[in-house]
């Protein structure tokens, strides 16, 4: 089974600036899909951003944006001009191209925005 | 926007009762999920269906079991409920197994076991 690490259990970060969440992954595939997801305390968890390893190109969505290296097999996600609305639990999670109903998820960061 | 209802926010069981964990799904998608979700250990499947009376086991099956008889719902069932399985418990659902389609997560149930 892959596997999905997420070494900083926190992370803290003053409002307005910008923090990396890191994500490390082991497989053997060459061929998947990448997630960041966001737990707000006591709310649903939503997609923040994903990633095709077949692209080249680093995923955006507005302030949001991936590190992908797929040698390294590591997946770090930036979040730029913090807003205190980022507060949340984020979850790093790979997913097979061949068998996709799998998802594998790592252990998550607990990110605390500063005012 | 595709919905993923859970029906209770908070539960509270005795040892060894029986409890269900509904899950239902607007979209009509395919696949259906079951996380259990501890501090620590991020998410962790216990079983999910990719159709109609279809289920595979995940990684802590042991001590649940589902069931899915119609295509927009998903139950978890705890035969006999332990101390051990006091956590937060997570529905998701997707379009297909393509793996290209995303989780779509219900808001979770908290289950305490006394």
């Amino acid at each position: 089974a892959q596997t999905v690490t997420q070494s900083q259990p926190e992370m803290s970060v003053q409002e307005a600036e910008t923090v990396t969440l890191s994500c490390t992954y082991d497989t053997s595939e060459s061929d998947y899909y990448l997630f960041w997801y966001k737990q707000p305390p006591s709310r649903q968890m939503i997609l923040v951003i994903r990633q095709e390893a077949y692209k080249q190109q680093n995923a955006t969505e507005n302030r949001f944006s991936v590190n992908f290296q797929k040698a390294a097999k590591s997946f770090s996600l930036k979040i730029s001009d913090s807003q205190l609305g980022d507060a949340a639990m984020y979850f790093c999670a790979y997913r097979s191209w061949v068998t996709g109903n799998q998802f594998y998820f790592g252990t998550g960061t607990s990110l605390t925005v500063i005012p | 926007d595709v919905k993923v209802t859970q029906s209770s926010r908070y539960l509270v069981k005795r040892t060894g009762e029986k409890v269900f964990l509904e899950c239902v799904q607007d979209m009509d998608h395919e696949n259906m999920f079951w996380y259990r979700q501890d501090p620590g250990l991020g998410l962790r499947l216990i079983y999910f269906s990719y159709d109609v009376k279809m289920k595979e086991k995940g990684d802590i099956p042991e001590g649940y079991s589902v069931s899915r008889e119609k295509k927009e719902r998903f139950s978890l069932i705890l035969e006999s409920a332990s101390t051990n399985q006091t956590s937060m418990y997570l529905c998701a659902s997707s379009l297909t197994g393509d793996g290209a389609n995303v989780l779509t997560f219900g808001a979770g149930s908290r289950l305490t076991v006394l």
